[in-house]
């Protein structure tokens, strides 16, 4: 079974900090996805990397930046966090670019931004 | 642009009763569709998807029909239970979007009483 976790479930940080969050997939797959998730939007495209150290804006990238130094391993960086940031943030991968192809997500991190 | 519509929830419902959750899409070219689904506490899991007009999606005794010329994906099932008792999400994916691009609808909480 594909396996994608993420750092924390639940995270509380101070408006300003420096917040990573952490997603690491042990199935080899090409990309990876990060999505914010606001009660009546549905999930948003943040950012998503088909490679290592390749990566593309998605539909809302403002505020955010990602690193993906190992295949495994994607993360999502809030520089400066805000309160507007609160939100569940759920990663995702999937294997090669056939869009018949399934993204598996995994449990989300649910963060506080104070 | 391409964007997804489904009905507002919350959906209640008893056990054992006739479950349908609306969903619409606007699309360029011709989109795959999905149903994904959102246990407490969990990511999504891919549920059902359809990737032509006419396909039928199934899993789970949950079925949804891509129909084209009406441009909607409605989920249904003919007894629920308890257990499935979630959060739906309606998706798309254009055609030729190598990205894997996910467009997710707002997304539908339904709630099951014994």
């Amino acid at each position: 079974d594909v396996k994608v976790t993420q750092s924390s479930r639940y995270l509380v940080k101070r408006t300003g900090e420096k917040v990573f969050l952490e997603c690491v997939q042990d199935m080899d797959h090409e990309n990876m996805f990060w999505y914010r998730q606001d009660p009546g939007l549905g999930l948003r495209l943040i950012y998503f990397s088909y490679d290592v150290k390749m990566k593309e804006k998605g539909d809302i990238p403002e505020g955010y930046s990602v690193s993906r130094e190992k295949k495994e391993r994607f993360s999502l960086i809030l520089e400066s966090a805000s309160t507007n940031q609160t939100s569940m943030y759920l990663c995702a991968t999937r294997f090669g670019t056939s869009e018949y192809n399934e993204q598996f997500f995994g449990p989300g991190t649910r963060l506080t931004v104070l | 642009g391409n964007s997804v519509t489904q009905m507002e929830g919350p959906v209640t419902l008893s056990e054992e009763a006739f479950l349908t959750i609306n969903c619409t899409y606007t699309a360029t070219g011709y989109p795959s569709l999905f149903w994904y689904v959102q246990y407490p506490g969990e990511g999504l899991q891919l549920l059902l998807k359809a990737t032509k007009a006419d396909d039928k999606g199934s899993n789970k005794g949950f079925e949804a029909t891509y129909r084209k010329e009406t441009t909607s994906f409605h989920l249904e099932k003919g007894s629920v239970q308890v257990s499935d008792s979630a959060v739906y999400f309606c998706a798309l994916r254009t055609r030729g979007s190598n990205t894997g691009k996910l467009i997710f609808g707002q997304g539908t909480t339904l709630q099951v009483k014994p």
